[in-house]
Order: structure tokens, then C-alpha cells, then sequence
């Protein structure tokens, strides 16, 4: 199975602040990566898919990039709404798998 | 709208079985690929289990293999999960998800269902 590290486990930020998650894959998956936002209490939200797409309705300040085994997730100037923790997927191959999880919260 | 609601969990003794639903509307049912992706408590995400539109393709995380099934009527617009040989450590909210297209998993969620297994 199709090992994902995220970086860093969690982060305290500002609003404003620009913000950057890394995701790794443990072989190369081409662009086949999503990124999810998990509220506490609610079920995740798609952000970002293959890599770089944004999902109809997700405000423009979230942004993806990468390809094959390094990907990152920008938010480009954190909102109150923002805070929350941020999950990678890989969808190239079963088992789909998630990283750990990213969260994001107030400094 | 496009609604997914889970249905089915509780409390259940190691060893036992549950079965959870998940009613979908406001899609066209019949043509999506639908997950199963579950969450133990103050845990990360974990898919469980994908079946294809016609149910022709079906996969399962290791974890579950064996134990699980997954199953859908597309005539009643519902997706399934029969959860045999419960264990403790499968005690984790379940939310079914839907798969847009090849590439854009999980763009719809349920509200997900708590399944605890507990003696």
C-alpha cells in the first residue's frame, strides 16, 4: 500500500498568515492527490483534487501543487473559517490511502 | 441537493455484527462509485471500502478484508455495510462518501454513523 507522510503535524497561525502542508507519497502517484478540511464534529470537506483543481465552491485562497511524490496544500491568508485539520488522499491505486492529517490553529 | 445519510450504528459487543445503510438523493445513484471512509475517535481518516456504479468492482482496506462487505441497491438508492466480527479496535464514526468521477474522490459525505464496539 501507498504509504502518505504529511508535514507538519500541526501549526498555530494567524489570520492572514499564509500557510503551506506538505504531503509525501511513499512511491510516485502521478497527480492523483486530494486534499480534504475536517471541522471537529462535521465530516471532511474536498478542497483540492488531482493535485492542483480546485473544488467548485472552495474559495480561491486554497491552492495545490505538485506531481509524482511531493505535493503541498497553500492557504494564501488564513481565514477565521480555516482553522481545522487538512488530510491528503491518494486515489491512484487501492487501498486508498490518507496522511495523518494537518491542523491548523490559532496562535 | 445531493444528500448521503448514514444510518445503522450503535453499540455492539466484540464478535458481533452491524449493518449500517446509507440513503442517497438528489443524483443519479446508479452512476456513481461509493465509499465507505470511517474515523475512530480523535483519529485520522481510514478508507474502508470503494464499489463501482454497477457494483462490479469491489475493494476493501486490508483492516476490514474478510470481515466487511460492502453492497449497494441501486434500485432503492442505498449503500450498504455489513460488518461482521466486530472488534474493538473498528469503533469509529462511518461516513459513506460518493466519488464524482475517476479522480475526484469523496466529493459528497454523509454525516457519518458511530459504530462502537465495546463489551
Amino acid at each position: 500500500a501507498i504509504q502518505m507522510t504529511q508535514s507538519p503535524s500541526s501549526l498555530s497561525a494567524s489570520v492572514g498568515d499564509r500557510v503551506t502542508i506538505t504531503c509525501r507519497a511513499s512511491q510516485g502517484i502521478r497527480n492523483a492527490l486530494g486534499w480534504y478540511q475536517q471541522k471537529p464534529g462535521k465530516a471532511p470537506n474536498l478542497l483540492i483534487y488531482a493535485a492542483s483543481s480546485l473544488q467548485s465552491g472552495v474559495p480561491s485562497r486554497f491552492s495545490g501543487s505538485g506531481s509524482g511524490t511531493d505535493f503541498t496544500l497553500t492557504i494564501s491568508g488564513l481565514h477565521p473559517e480555516d482553522f481545522a485539520t487538512y488530510y491528503c488522499l491518494q486515489d491512484y491505486n487501492y487501498p486508498r490511502t490518507f496522511g495523518p492529517g494537518t491542523k491548523v490553529d490559532i496562535k | 441537493e445531493v444528500q448521503l445519510v448514514e444510518s445503522g450504528g450503535g453499540l455492539v459487543k466484540p464478535g458481533g455484527s452491524l449493518r449500517l445503510s446509507c440513503a442517497a438523493s438528489g443524483f443519479i445513484f446508479s452512476s456513481y462509485t461509493l465509499n465507505w471512509v470511517r474515523q475512530a475517535p480523535g483519529k485520522g481518516l481510514e478508507w474502508v471500502s470503494s464499489i463501482s456504479s454497477g457494483s462490479t468492482y469491489i475493494y476493501y482496506a486490508d483492516s476490514v478484508k474478510g470481515r466487511f462487505t460492502i453492497s449497494r441497491d441501486n434500485a432503492k438508492n442505498s449503500l450498504y455495510l455489513q460488518m461482521n466480527s466486530l472488534r474493538v479496535e473498528d469503533t469509529a464514526v462511518y461516513y459513506c462518501a460518493r466519488d464524482l468521477v475517476a479522480g475526484i474522490p469523496f466529493d459528497y459525505w454523509g454525516q457519518g454513523t458511530l459504530v462502537t464496539v465495546s463489551s
